[in-house]
């Protein structure tokens, strides 16, 4: 594809529901990222994979959040009981390399996602 | 946990003005990039400094790491309203698995 693609682009749901967030990265790009943006601040890592392992999921917050990425291509990231505390923009990159420093990182638009 | 603290958070000058964006941590980093992320969209990547006191010029903008590899700064020169945006500072962080790392970014508004 053109560049890297998330769904939905906006996401409005209930405290407590449950939400998928998807990520499509470059077609050839073995690692895969997952970012959490509050408005007016840099990305906080989440969860980074290496094809289709994850190898540094530190940053998550807790364990209603997970993702995968079966394949080693589409990324998927689940959030369980959301709370308003979740709200933000999470961006998706994926690079051709990982681990070096001087990847090239290539964001997709990112999702907003809304918990009232 | 590496940590990249940027400064100034926020920066509002008028057209044709010079400004000196700050990225600074107490730890070494292998590298440092640069990225701008304009409103609805991720960050775009600018520049990768590697060697320290290292200096990369992209049109108006001017990048240098710091000789210790602790801090890197980036200079625009004659802003622009197209310049305008959020500016933000990435490391790798070598004390785990190479995870990216982000700085607290600076908003940067240039006015016509």
């Amino acid at each position: 594809g053109a560049g890297v693609s998330q769904t939905p682009s906006n996401k409005v749901t209930e405290k407590g529901k449950y939400v998928e967030l998807r990520c499509d990265p470059i077609s050839g790009h073995t690692a895969l990222y997952w970012y959490r943006q509050s408005l007016g601040q840099g990305p906080e890592f989440l969860i980074y994979f290496q094809g289709t392992g994850a190898a540094d999921d530190s940053g998550l917050p807790n364990d209603r959040f997970f993702a995968v990425r079966p394949e080693g291509s589409v990324s998927t990231l689940k959030i369980q009981r959301t709370e308003r505390g979740d709200s933000a923009v999470y961006l998706c990159a994926s690079s051709l390399t990982s681990g070096t420093g001087t990847d090239t990182q290539y964001f997709g638009p990112g999702t907003r996602l809304t918990v009232l | 946990t590496q940590l990249l603290e940027q400064s100034p958070q926020f920066l509002s000058i008028q057209e044709g003005e010079n400004l000196t964006v700050y990225c600074n941590s107490s730890s070494v980093f292998s590298s440092l990039q640069w990225y701008r992320q304009e409103p609805g969209e991720g960050p775009v990547l600018l520049v990768t400094v590697v060697t320290g006191g290292e200096v990369k010029k992209l049109k108006r903008l001017t990048f240098q790491f710091g000789d210790a590899r602790k801090d890197s700064s980036l200079h625009i020169t004659a802003a622009q309203p197209g310049d305008t945006g959020l500016y933000l500072c990435a490391g790798v962080d070598t004390s785990g698995t190479y995870k990216y790392i982000f700085g607290t970014g600076t908003r940067l508004k240039v006015l016509a």
